[in-house]
């Protein structure tokens, strides 16, 4: 099935450090979410982004929808221990098509945070 | 608002079995999504339910099927089970005008980790 590009795949960083991640696809989405999953759980929304370059916080977290409407940024400022865990972002199509249900994932960013 | 909830957490199951895993959504939403989730392909999109019918399908073969209920509570529902249909299950609901925004937004359960041996 389709999945996203997402990078990077890990990252390894330490605490306090500012974190970026992209996900990249070959169509257009009108939504762009990022949920973040961990261990035996299912994926929490964290920011959703509905407008073609809207930038959108959520405590430490920021986020943007590109301009082309083909890509989606998020940024995780001043990392702390609980940041860790996979990050997903996820496309939605066109509401008015009867499909939004269909998220289109990315392949996820697992990030750890050292002391 | 409690949020959605799977039921069971985890299963065991043999080939050739079939199982059927429940998701009752956050009170009000009236849609049902359902993916499957691996370590090869990710999060895929299995299928979608609204008012009780099926409104989204994914790429996967028939022996995976679900149903909704008038309480808008699902069931999926997979037959002669193979290996590769270990996963974990994820279960999301939306309140799903098909035609707003922000209110369309997925949550998602906890998850049905299905073993296959």
């Amino acid at each position: 099935g389709q999945q996203l590009n997402q990078s990077p795949q890990s990252m390894f960083i330490q605490e306090g450090e500012d974190v970026s991640m992209n996900c990249t696809s070959s169509s257009i989405f009108n939504t762009w979410l990022w949920y973040k999953q961990d261990p035996g759980e299912g994926p929490v929304l964290l920011i959703a982004l509905y407008k073609a370059g809207e930038l959108t916080s959520n405590g430490r977290l920021t986020a943007q929808f590109g301009i082309t409407r083909k890509d989606s940024f998020l940024n995780i400022s001043a990392s702390i221990p609980s940041d860790v865990g996979i990050y997903f972002c996820a496309g939605q199509p066109n509401l008015n098509t009867g499909t939004a249900s269909k998220l289109t994932f990315g392949t996820g960013t697992r990030l750890q945070v050292t002391l | 608002k409690a949020g959605v909830t799977q039921t069971p957490r985890y299963l065991i199951k043999t080939r050739g079995q079939q199982v059927t895993l429940s998701c009752s959504p956050i009170s009000g939403h009236r849609s049902v999504s359902w993916y499957q989730q691996t370590p090869g392909q990710g999060l895929q999109f299995l299928f979608e339910y609204f008012s009780e019918t099926q409104r989204n399908k994914g790429n996967f073969p028939g022996r995976f099927s679900g149903r909704q209920f008038s309480n808008s509570r699902s069931e999926m529902n997979v037959s002669t089970l193979e290996l590769g249909d270990s996963a974990l299950y994820l279960c999301a609901s939306s309140w799903a005008p098909a035609t707003s925004g922000s209110s369309d937004t997925q949550y998602f359960g906890p998850g049905t980790r299905l073993t296959v041996l």
